[in-house]
């Protein structure tokens, strides 16, 4: 069966680390993989798009890396802040068009 | 830029009443919008694509009768939740991009809170 799996419990880190996120799929090929950031109660915000040609994206202090061969991508966040507390959701495009398909979502907290 | 908005946040009806959800693409144009809905704690699930003057694709399991999907402009799609019983209590979210822009992120509506009481 397809899935897309994120890290399945919250992350607790410590401001000024990184957070490093991980979504793992099965039985896709995905073309592109994008990530978005959700807060409670609101709709989520796109964050990065990498294409399966591509093994690394950068974004000020994101960073996303995307190994089809090991189906993985995993999503950093250098010099964390409190404001950085979300959940972070990854998407695979799954049809036509620009149709995405959501992973579970990681919760992360960053601590004072 | 891109900015979708979708109507009412919140929405409180009784059951077997129906309701209706708007979302709006406010500075483009967008020939297709997608309807998630999302239950707490859990992650978006697509439950349709939006097509402007044709009809809704649906995803497998999705009743077309109960989630009514109308998209008769560039600009605006709507979903209808017909009948609607507490367990279609939920948060649908709308998200589209402008027509013509493949393999590009989707701009989100912030959501509607739905409880059927």
């Amino acid at each position: 069966s397809q899935k897309i799996e994120q890290n399945s419990e919250a992350l607790n880190i410590q401001e000024g680390k990184t957070a490093t996120l991980t979504c793992n799929y099965t039985n896709y090929s995905p073309a592109y993989l994008q990530w978005y950031r959700q807060d409670p109660g609101r709709g989520p915000v796109f964050l990065l798009l990498i294409r399966e040609n591509e093994k690394e994206k950068r974004k000020e202090r994101l960073k996303v890396t995307f190994d089809t061969t090991l189906k993985q991508s995993l999503f950093h966040i250098t010099a964390s802040q409190p404001a950085d507390s979300a959940t972070y959701l990854c998407a695979l495009s799954t049809g036509g068009g620009n149709k995405l398909t959501f992973g579970t979502g990681t919760q992360l907290k960053v601590e004072l | 830029g891109a900015v979708v908005s979708q109507h009412p946040s919140r929405v409180i009806c009784k059951s077997g009443t129906s309701v209706k959800i708007e979302c709006r693409s406010l500075d483009f144009q967008a020939t297709t919008m997608f309807w998630y809905r999302q239950f707490p704690k859990k992650s978006l699930m697509l439950m349709a694509t939006s097509n402007e003057g044709s009809k809704a694709t649906y995803e497998q399991g999705v009743e077309k009768d109960k989630f009514l999907i109308n998209h008769a402009s560039l600009t605006l799609s709507t979903l209808t939740v017909t009948s609607a019983h507490p367990e279609d209590s939920s948060f649908y979210i709308c998200s589209a991009s402008p027509s013509g822009q493949y393999n590009s992120p989707l701009h989100f509506g912030n959501g509607t809170r739905l409880t059927v009481t």
